[in-house]
């Protein structure tokens, strides 16, 4: 079956300091999103991309889509302690119509900032 | 305001009890989802619905029944064949053009 692979599963940085974590999927996706969990929360939608080599920036944070649409990273420029928490990547095989088919989460990463 | 609502917010089971966990939205999705984190871990697919009276298998759905006679609820059944409940449950759903939303997740504990 589809496999999602995030790495690093955690990361420690100091305040300023930038992130990083990968995403890699067994599978051509049709999309990947990427979600924040803060400690004791559920997840959270940060964005969605769908085109191959697609590149979309929040504020600090810059996600990418590789051409082959099987990988996607999520970076963040001088880190805050208010980014601390897990950071999920989701991949989607199937879409359009009204099938909205599985979402394959990767593993998460961990990010520790201290201040 | 719109949301999902999970209930209840912690669970305690028993040695061969079977415990409801329950899942509503008022977002008109029609799609819905069932995790189960564990700690450290991402989510994994228990089961999940698309319309309503019908559902689907997810990666790890032994030990787990769910049932979709209404759109706004989804509940699933933590059932005594499941050997290792312990977890975090998240309820989502999906609505056109939109991306998951999650309810605030139960914690499911052995007594």
């Amino acid at each position: 079956g589809q496999q999602v692979m995030q790495i690093p599963q955690y990361q420690h940085v100091q305040e300023g300091e930038d992130f990083t974590t990968y995403c890699n999927s067994s599978t051509t996706l049709s999309n990947i999103q990427w979600y924040k969990q803060r400690p004791g929360g559920h997840p959270v939608f940060l964005i969605q991309l769908v085109k191959s080599g697609e590149v979309k920036k929040q504020k600090r944070l810059t996600f990418q889509f590789g051409e082959a649409k099987k990988n996607s990273s999520l970076h963040i420029t001088a880190t805050q302690t208010t980014d601390v928490g897990t950071y999920f990547c989701a991949g989607r095989r199937s879409a359009g119509g009204t099938s909205y088919g599985k979402l394959t989460f990767g593993q998460g990463t961990i990010l520790t900032v201290h201040p | 305001d719109g949301g999902i609502t999970q209930s209840p917010k912690y669970l305690f089971r028993k040695e061969g009890q079977n415990v409801t966990l329950s899942c509503e939205q008022n977002l008109n999705h029609d799609a819905m989802y069932w995790y189960r984190q564990d700690p450290g871990q991402g989510l994994r697919l228990i089961y999940y619905s698309q319309i309503v009276n019908d559902f689907q298998k997810g990666d790890i759905a032994e030990g787990y029944s769910v049932s979709r006679e209404k759109k706004e609820s989804f509940p699933l059944t933590v059932t005594s064949a499941q050997k290792n409940p312990t977890a975090f449950y998240l309820c989502a759903s999906i609505g056109p053009n939109q991306p998951q939303h999650f309810g605030d997740g139960t914690r499911l504990s052995i007594l």
